[in-house]
């Protein structure tokens, strides 16, 4: 099925550091939603956005949903070691909760 | 605290055998679940969409007839893997979305996942 264009693939930074990570899609989605997965568990949701140019902040992550509403990005400040793990970008249209993926952003934090 | 809960979190099961996933709501009505497939280091696939009270809908190539998928009240659908063979072999994702007062802007939360082995 249809997955949405997730950059960068991986990402190796120092703790401390920020990171970014964004999604693009060629068609529009109404709701975008950012996942944290770690090994051998589900998603857990980080961060929802459901209007075109809403910013919503989440302790140290922040997240943006495109006014043209075909992308979305993530930041995360002040990176910790516990920030590891594959983050996916979401969105879906209508009012079926019918989830597209992101393909995942591998995030290694080296203390 | 987790909103879905999915049971077992492993299993091992031999080639031939049948499989049931089950994947509940703790404190919202779903009238809608999805299943999820996903391989190591690869996303999420949608399997299916269950929806209370009817059939599932399958995405294009999920067997329904080797994935059933029940739901049959709100809060609790089920995945049968049937004659599972070790291709089946992979993590097998729940998600639920919430109705009604107060879960009508809910976005999706996931289960914790079943590690399917067959040997």
């Amino acid at each position: 099925g249809q997955q949405l264009n997730q950059s960068p693939q991986s990402m190796f930074i120092q703790e401390g550091e920020d990171v970014s990570m964004n999604c693009t899609s060629s068609s529009i989605f109404n709701t975008w939603l950012w996942y944290k997965q770690d090994p051998g568990e589900g998603p857990v949701l980080l961060i929802a956005l459901y209007k075109a140019g809403e910013l919503t902040s989440n302790g140290r992550l922040t997240a943006q949903f495109g006014i043209t509403r075909k992308d979305s990005f993530l930041n995360i400040s002040a990176s910790i070691p516990s920030d590891v793990g594959i983050y996916f970008c979401a969105g879906y249209r209508g009012s079926n909760y019918k989830l597209t993926f992101g393909k995942g952003t591998l995030l290694t934090v080296n203390p | 605290g987790a909103v879905v809960s999915q049971h077992p979190s492993r299993v091992i099961c031999k080639s031939g055998t049948s499989v049931k996933i089950e994947c509940r709501s703790l404190d919202f009505q779903a009238t809608t679940m999805f299943w999820y497939r996903q391989f190591p280091k690869q996303s999420l696939m949608l399997m299916a969409t269950s929806n209370e009270g009817s059939k599932a809908t399958y995405e294009q190539g999920v067997e329904k007839d080797k994935f059933l998928i029940n739901h049959a009240s709100l809060t609790l659908s089920t995945l049968t893997v049937t004659s599972a063979h070790p291709e089946d072999s992979s993590f097998y994702i729940c998600s639920a979305s919430g109705q009604g007062r107060g879960y009508e802007n809910s976005p999706l939360h996931f289960g914790n996942g079943t590690r399917l082995t067959v040997t």
